[in-house]
């Protein structure tokens, strides 16, 4: 079945600690988003990437960091940067950006804890 | 000033009745794209129905009918016959030219509104 899924679907870090959250799709879809969610805030786009090696900051960046080497993946570093990393993180895909009718496509989320 | 806004944080609504989820919109494109997505407590996003800028017929898909009133900018969702299993969270969104990042095409989303079914 095609989809995408993101692992682990809870993760624990401790402060200072950078984590990578993973996000694999097997849609053959060229872009890949990270959002992040947190309570009475709807979602927010930290990073995006329309096409292999390409990505680009979203609203929210500081403090992540993204890799695009493969098509179906698109890993997202929570770095010590990030004040505030506690939230529930969704990776989305569409088919190639090219209009406004592209619907996206999630994964199940991480939820991330600063313990 | 925000682009997608849902004005109910929480509605309730009586099982086999209908309910209208609010969401109105902010853009000066003339071409965009509005969604909808259902959230349930297991997390995931679940796209339910999409509505063209230029559409002229209000979109449909099974119990779910997306009230598009473009001059008033609103995009409201009405769920028909509301079962248990529909109580989630629901988001609105708006994908737009942004041009910025290379002229992609942005997701925006509203903060949800969580319908509860009552049995």
């Amino acid at each position: 079945d095609g989809g995408i899924t993101q692992s682990p679907k809870y993760l624990f870090r401790k402060e200072g600690q950078n984590v990578t959250l993973s996000c694999e799709q097997n849609l053959n879809h060229d872009a890949m988003y990270w959002y992040r969610q947190d309570p009475g805030q709807g979602l927010r786009l930290i990073y995006y990437s329309q096409i292999v090696n390409d990505f680009q900051k979203g609203d929210i960046a500081e403090g992540y960091s993204v890799s695009r080497e493969k098509k179906e993946s698109f890993p997202l570093t929570v770095t010590s940067a990030q004040k505030n990393p506690t939230a529930f993180y969704l990776c989305a895909s569409s088919i190639p950006d090219r209009g406004v009718n592209t619907e996206a496509f999630f994964g199940q989320g991480t939820r991330l804890t600063v313990v | 000033a925000q682009k997608i806004t849902q004005t109910q944080p929480g509605m309730f609504v009586q099982e086999k009745e209908a309910v209208t989820l609010d969401c109105t919109y902010d853009t000066s494109d003339q071409s965009y794209g509005l969604f909808w997505y259902k959230q349930p407590s297991s997390g995931e996003m679940i796209f339910l129905i999409y509505q063209g800028s230029y559409d002229e017929q209000n979109a449909t898909e099974g119990r779910y009918s997306l009230n598009f009133q473009k001059a008033r900018k609103s995009a409201n969702l009405v769920i028909s016959a509301s079962q248990l299993g529909d109580s989630a969270m629901y988001f609105c969104a708006m994908r737009e030219v942004s041009y910025s990042g290379a002229g992609s095409y942005q997701l925006t989303f509203g903060k949800g509104t969580k319908l509860s079914v009552i049995p």
